[in-house]
């Protein structure tokens, strides 16, 4: 099946750094979605983008489609303690089938004070 | 955000338990989902429901039993698990079944004894 490569895995970064991730993938994707959870919670959405090239914010993230449509990246600017959590992108392909979605497996970001 | 709930919260069954997880969207959505999230793996898509009919079984055991009375209500129904059954199961719903992102619920922590 599908896959989506997210980098990286962990990240430990002080408070009010920049924090960058991507997703990558080998097929092209119509839509991606960026998710986050905290512990004991499900997954909320972020950011959603639908157009290649598309560069949308909420706040201090900022998310970009990739131009070759195989890949996404998510920007948190100025970072702080209730960022802590696990990144989970997700996209939708063409060539997906019956998959709604394909979810990569989450970059867990851990915030020093 | 309440647009999706889930209750339990938390389950503990015995392997020889039935129990039932139940879902409500309030956002006016046709498509239903459940995934499972087990530490450090991606989220498993188990069952799709669009218009209250079934669209996608990923080859989940049969001790898990989907039921979808109406578009707004999920259930999953569980019978003599299994201990590797211990996870956190997400309720999600969308728009419609292949298009548009996906809302989760908060999940229910099962744990299987």
């Amino acid at each position: 099946g599908q896959q989506l490569n997210q980098s990286p895995q962990s990240m430990f970064i002080q408070e009010g750094e920049d924090v960058s991730m991507n997703c990558t993938s080998s097929s092209i994707f119509n839509t991606w979605l960026w998710y986050k959870q905290d512990p004991g919670e499900g997954p909320v959405l972020l950011i959603a983008l639908y157009k290649a090239g598309e560069l949308t914010s909420n706040g201090r993230l900022t998310a970009q489609f990739g131009i070759t449509r195989k890949d996404s990246f998510l920007n948190i600017s100025a970072s702080i303690p209730s960022d802590v959590g696990i990144y989970f992108c997700a996209g939708q392909s063409p060539n997906s089938g019956n998959t709604p979605l394909v979810f990569g497996k989450g970059t867990r970001l851990s915030v020093i004070a | 955000e309440t647009g999706v709930t889930q209750t339990p919260r938390h389950l503990v069954m015995g392997m020889t338990n039935k129990k039932s997880l139940k879902c409500e969207q309030h956002l006016g959505h046709n498509a239903m989902y459940w995934y499972k999230q087990s530490a450090k793996k991606p989220l498993e898509l188990m069952f799709v429901y669009s218009l209250e009919e079934r669209v996608e079984n990923n080859s989940v055991p049969s001790r898990f039993s989907p039921e979808c009375p109406n578009s707004s209500h999920l259930f999953l129904h569980l019978h003599t698990l299994q201990p590797e059954d211990s996870a956190l199961y997400l309720c999600a719903s969308s728009q419609d079944y292949l298009a548009g992102p996906q809302y989760f619920g908060p999940g229910t922590r099962l744990t299987v004894t």
